[in-house]
């Protein structure tokens, strides 16, 4: 069974820009989420999909958005690029939602601003 | 304010030999407590999910301890390996709005 897939591994952009990382779950998973990992932060959610609803939302401002898709899968979108914004992103993916579900991890998008 | 706290923040220890990561919370009210194992450069992987009725759990050289009365949780390693340096984290799920809060993981470095 193929795990999470996220789309680029890397990915190196200016300030200003916009970027869009996908992630493909797990084969009958239902939920993603999104987050975003910090040295100096740790994991921080960004936000939780499940049949193309957003279910849960983290402190991140507007220019963080995502969306999912009829087949489960998700992009998500970052506008006006900071260099804050330089992270691992990764996404996960349950059957149902987080509960007490394991999730499963992609191995991320590297985020690198310039 | 949730919060979950880890110690120590790294730890070096020889190859062969036992440690016990330490993970404190304040999250209320309590649904599950998860500890992850997350290598350099991948995604983390779930080692244990512990509910409140829950004290231990194992999977394989890992045994997770929890105490919902103290609001306290342990990893322990036994025999470590070299393939065990990597970051883990606890996490801690709200019960009611699944709201998930994080530490910020505890760095294992193991040296032959």
């Amino acid at each position: 069974k193929a795990g999470v897939t996220q789309t680029p591994r890397y990915l190196i952009k200016t300030r200003g820009q916009q970027v869009t990382l996908s992630c493909s779950p797990i084969s009958g998973h239902r939920s993603v989420s999104w987050y975003q990992q910090t040295p100096g932060q740790g994991l921080q959610f960004l936000f939780e999909y499940f049949s193309e609803t957003q279910r849960n939302k983290g402190n991140f401002p507007g220019r963080f958005s995502g969306r999912q898709f009829s087949n489960s899968r998700s992009e998500m979108n970052v506008s006006t690029l900071e260099l804050g914004d330089s992270a691992l992103y990764l996404c996960a993916s349950s059957l149902a939602g987080t509960s007490n579900q394991p999730q499963h991890f992609g191995d991320g998008t590297r985020l690198s601003i310039l | 304010k949730n919060q979950v706290e880890q110690s120590p923040q790294s730890l070096i220890i020889l190859e062969g030999k036992n440690c016990t990561l330490q993970c404190n919370y304040t999250v209320s009210p309590f649904s599950n407590l998860r500890w992850y194992k997350q290598d350099t450069g991948r995604g983390p992987v779930s080692l244990t999910i512990m509910t409140f009725s829950e004290n231990t759990k194992s999977n394989g050289r890992y045994t997770a301890t929890l105490d919902a009365d103290t609001k306290q949780s342990s990893l322990h390693i036994t025999a470590s390996q070299l393939s065990d340096s990597a970051s883990y984290i606890c996490v801690v799920t709200n019960f009611g709005n699944e709201k998930l809060t994080f530490g910020t993981g505890t760095r294992l470095t193991i040296i032959p």
